[in-house]
């Protein structure tokens, strides 16, 4: 089955890089996302990267993905006060019964210091 | 475009009540997927509906519910409530052309069961 394991905490520095990583089990993964969650929010998305891809960029956000390890991270650039959350790694995949459903990890709490 | 809406955002209900949540999705969306957060559990995909048919189910107790409506709003519905499914649920919408497709949140609902 499906399966999608975070590191629980990362601390930096203001204006330092951040990296997240995940890592999935499933390998008819076809897409995977990163969501971010601020206290008492929901999830915003903040970049995808399809299963045929190596890597995405978007602004301060890298994503790569290394499909053979099934490992993907999320790289955040000059990282601010402001990008203190937390941070969710999903897949899903194409297959039919598969419609609706994301799979996350438990998530990566990321905290910035000034 | 006005973003995914959950309403009630707060609620706070007794053991044994039944519970209806609503969400609204993003315009010209017809696919709405519900999720259950904990900090136990993290997140869990309830079920996902499209066209008003339910197309995927995640592994929770028949006490959890929905329906889609016409105009694609959906409601979940939890009966006879226990202390454990005091949660944030989440729904999130897509186009619903394909099994991956991207998925926008709403801010969800925090239910209190007492």
């Amino acid at each position: 089955g499906e399966d999608v394991e975070q590191s629980l905490f990362l601390s930096v520095r203001e204006g330092d890089s951040s990296v997240i990583n995940c890592t999935y089990t499933d390998s008819s993964s076809t897409y995977l996302y990163w969501y971010k969650q601020e206290p008492g929010a929901g999830l915003q998305l903040l970049t995808y990267i399809f299963s045929n891809m190596d890597m995405k960029q978007d602004q301060r956000l890298t994503v790569l993905l290394n499909k053979k390890d099934k490992h993907l991270s999320l790289r955040i650039a000059d990282t601010q006060t402001g990008d203190s959350a937390i941070y969710f790694c999903a897949e899903s995949n194409a297959g039919g019964t598969s419609y609706g459903k994301l799979t996350f990890g438990q998530g990566t709490i990321l905290t910035v210091h000034p | 475009k006005a973003g995914v809406t959950q309403t009630p955002r707060y609620l706070i209900k007794t053991r044994g009540q039944q519970v209806t949540l609503s969400c609204s999705p993003i315009s010209g969306h017809r696919s709405v997927s519900w999720y259950q957060q904990t900090p136990g559990q993290g997140l869990q995909f309830l079920f996902e509906y499209f066209s008003e048919t339910q197309r995927n189910k995640g592994n929770f107790p028949g006490r959890f519910s929905g329906r889609q409506f016409s105009n694609s709003r959906s409601e979940m519905n939890v009966s006879t409530l226990e202390l454990g499914d005091s949660a944030l649920y989440l729904c999130a919408s897509s186009t619903g052309q394909g099994a991956g497709e991207t998925q926008y949140f709403g801010p969800g609902t925090r239910l209190l069961v007492l």
